[in-house]
């Protein structure tokens, strides 16, 4: 079964503090995983994917197989970055097929000034 | 250049009624989906588009649920005989191919009373 976790629904952090933001999968494969963001009133939007090794907006995330986590981090967070964060796996077929993306039910971040 | 559209962006039904919801993929995009979020959930998956084949309606939750994509371009997910756990936003995202970047749409609300 293909699942993801993520344990927070709930974090608060200040403006200046590092912040991580947590998420496990279940996947018998090698999924590809995601963060998104959704800032207040704003579409989902893609923040970054394991495949791309990209920093965005100065997010890291670092895919732990051992683990099965893919942990989004930031050194220094900034008031901006209050949303609703969701990670997300795409299972990888090589026959092809649907790349459906499995979410997380979401961790909502707010930084205090 | 334009995202995805969707439309209507609010919809109040009364329980047993049909609703039509439509979304307008981004010019090209062959890949399209359909995405259901409950309240205080992420979203999950509903069915899947290749251009006008539709390869994977493993995620829709019975037969009142219909999708189609009849020209690769414009879907539209109809709902049958309404019932208040039908009450979400429904998010359509579409791609250029596989394993490409999803972009979403704003969503539709649709309510049951």
């Amino acid at each position: 079964a293909q699942r993801v976790t993520q344990p927070e629904k709930l974090l608060s952090v200040f403006k200046g503090a590092p912040v991580e933001l947590k998420c496990n999968y279940s996947y018998s494969g090698s999924p590809e995983l995601f963060w998104y963001v959704q800032y207040s009133r704003q579409r989902l939007q893609l923040l970054l994917r394991h495949i791309s090794r990209e920093s965005i907006k100065g997010f890291t995330a670092d895919l732990n197989k051992g683990e099965t986590s893919f942990h989004l981090k930031k050194p220094f967070a900034q008031e901006e970055d209050s949303a609703m964060y969701y990670c997300a796996l795409s299972p990888i077929n090589p026959q092809g097929g649907s790349e459906k993306l499995v979410f997380g039910k979401g961790t909502k971040l707010t930084v205090n000034p | 250049g334009a995202g995805v559209s969707q439309s209507p962006r609010y919809k109040v039904a009364k329980r047993g009624q049909d609703v039509a919801l439509r979304c307008d993929p981004i010019s090209g995009h062959v890949s399209l989906f359909w995405y259901q979020q409950a309240l205080g959930q992420g979203p999950e998956f509903l069915t899947y588009f290749q251009n006008e084949a539709q390869l994977d309606k493993s995620g829709l939750p019975s037969d009142r649920f219909f999708a189609e994509r009849p020209e690769g371009s414009v879907s539209t997910l109809k709902i049958q005989r309404t019932q208040q756990e039908d009450s979400a936003v429904y998010l359509c995202a579409s791609s250029r191919g596989v394993m490409e970047t999803q972009y979403f749409g704003p969503g539709t609300r649709l309510l049951v009373l």
